[in-house]
């Protein structure tokens, strides 16, 4: 079975400061990934996902994440944070033909400094 | 104009009830899900719910049991609460395919 790993449990950046989260992930095909951001209280939104094609992803709220296919990562960059970021932040991994069976890694806490 | 929704936001109850929370999604999907996020913040899924196909995970006991009065909702009850299952629960929708799932803003379950 698939899995996703996100080595960071908690990162704090300064405002306007560039950010990276990083993800990791384990399927033997090619996998179908996924960003969240869950802000406190609030269920998950979608950020970005990645299928197949170019290798750069653009998402919302200017984030965007490079798939790297020999590094098995699906790291999550934005060039400078804003406050409103400060957030729980999850990759997610799906099967190929498998709607039904999406994991998700543990989840980075994302602070921002003012 | 929300797109999956939860009711209620809050559960607060006694070890031993029966409790349900509700979901409806308006995004015309025909996928729900049920997924549990424990204190670490960890996701966990817990049903997915296609065309009257139930696909449980195994690790789920039988006091939860999802029920879909049709295609835009997909409820959760849960029996014989206990301490364990304070948690936050999550609904999400999907359009087979598609993959990316949506997610409403989660009923927070608290068993005292």
């Amino acid at each position: 079975a698939q899995s996703v790993t996100q080595p960071d449990i908690h990162i704090t950046v300064s405002e306007g400061a560039s950010l990276e989260l990083r993800c990791n992930y384990s399927y033997g095909a090619t996998p179908y990934l996924f960003w969240y951001v869950q802000s406190p209280g609030q269920g998950l939104q979608l950020l970005l996902k990645y299928f197949s094609g170019d290798t750069l992803v653009q998402g919302i709220k200017g984030f965007e994440a490079e798939f790297k296919r020999s590094q098995s990562s699906f790291n999550l960059r934005k060039p400078s944070v804003h406050w409103s970021d400060a957030a729980e932040y999850f990759c997610a991994v799906a099967r190929l033909y498998n709607n039904n069976d999406m994991r998700f890694g543990a989840g980075t806490r994302l602070t921002v400094k003012p | 104009d929300t797109a999956v929704s939860q009711t209620p936001k809050y559960l607060v109850t006694q070890m031993g009830n029966d409790k349900s929370i509700k979901c409806e999604q308006n995004l015309g999907h025909d996928t729900m899900y049920w997924y549990k996020q424990d204190s670490k913040k960890f996701l966990k899924i817990m049903f997915s719910y296609n065309n009257k196909e139930l696909i449980i995970n195994e690790t789920v006991p039988n006091r939860f049991s999802p029920k879909s009065p049709d295609k835009a909702h997909l409820n959760l009850h849960i029996n014989s609460l206990e301490l364990g299952d304070s948690a936050v629960y999550f609904c999400a929708s999907s359009q087979m395919g598609e993959y990316a799932q949506y997610f409403g803003p989660g009923t927070r379950l608290t068993v005292l």
